[in-house]
């Protein structure tokens, strides 16, 4: 089975400062992992995915994500947070063939 | 041009009432999806169709139907509703049935029941 666990469904930052919304996934085999963004009244767009290869994922808007298997981990990070990245965010993994799993959503505020 | 679009955006209806979804993508995917978004924004998969035929059903309600009538379209018939089916419904698309595929989202349908 595999699931996905979201720390903190509310984060805030200040105007500048460091994003990071934290992932955690459990298993069985190795997964495919995807960061999706939800703004006000839109659908989700996808940020970012790991599938194979390189363990840092370089997404859209300046995030990114490692994927670390030995802490079963894949963390959404970005270095100086903008007033319009605040939305929701859902980290997720592909839960077998087509049927992703999604965390249940961090809802991030950036502060000016 | 929007990519996933469906209609209506907002529906508030009574118990018992039944209802449509629709959902349109002009991206040429092969694949089309329901998702239910509940009050706590847990975002679960519902159904997937390729080509028109049916791959995924979740473990849902009989009471809720999907319909392809062609592989661009993918709606969501659900009968007798009852309060627990308020959520946002999400349609979705993907190019191939893969697993690694960008899946793409409309806007949701926040649907109402009192």
């Amino acid at each position: 089975a595999q699931s996905v666990t979201q720390l903190g469904s509310h984060v805030s930052v200040s105007e500048g400062a460091l994003v990071l919304l934290r992932c955690n996934y459990s298993s069985s085999v190795p997964p495919y992992l995807f960061w999706y963004v939800q703004y006000p009244n839109q659908g989700l767009q996808l940020l970012l995915k790991y599938t194979t290869g390189a363990t840092l994922v370089k997404g859209i808007n300046g995030f990114e994500a490692e994927f670390k298997k030995s802490e079963t981990s894949f963390h959404l990070t970005k270095p100086s947070a903008h007033m319009s990245d605040a939305a929701e965010y859902f980290c997720a993994v592909e839960r077998g063939y087509q049927k992703v799993t999604f965390g249940t959503g961090t809802k991030l505020q950036v502060i000016p | 041009d929007t990519a996933v679009s469906q209609t209506p955006k907002y529906l508030v209806t009574q118990m018992g009432n039944d209802k449509s979804i629709k959902c349109e993508q002009n991206l040429g995917h092969d694949t089309m999806y329901w998702y239910k978004q509940d009050s706590k924004k847990f975002l679960k998969i519902m159904f997937s169709y390729n080509n028109k035929e049916l791959i995924i059903n979740e473990t849902v309600p009989n009471r809720f139907s999907p319909k392809s009538p062609d592989k661009a379209h993918l709606n969501l018939h659900i009968n007798s509703l009852e309060l627990g089916d308020s959520a946002v419904y999400f349609c979705a698309s993907s190019q191939r049935q893969s697993p690694e595929e960008k899946l793409f989202f409309g806007s949701g349908t926040q649907l109402s029941v009192l």
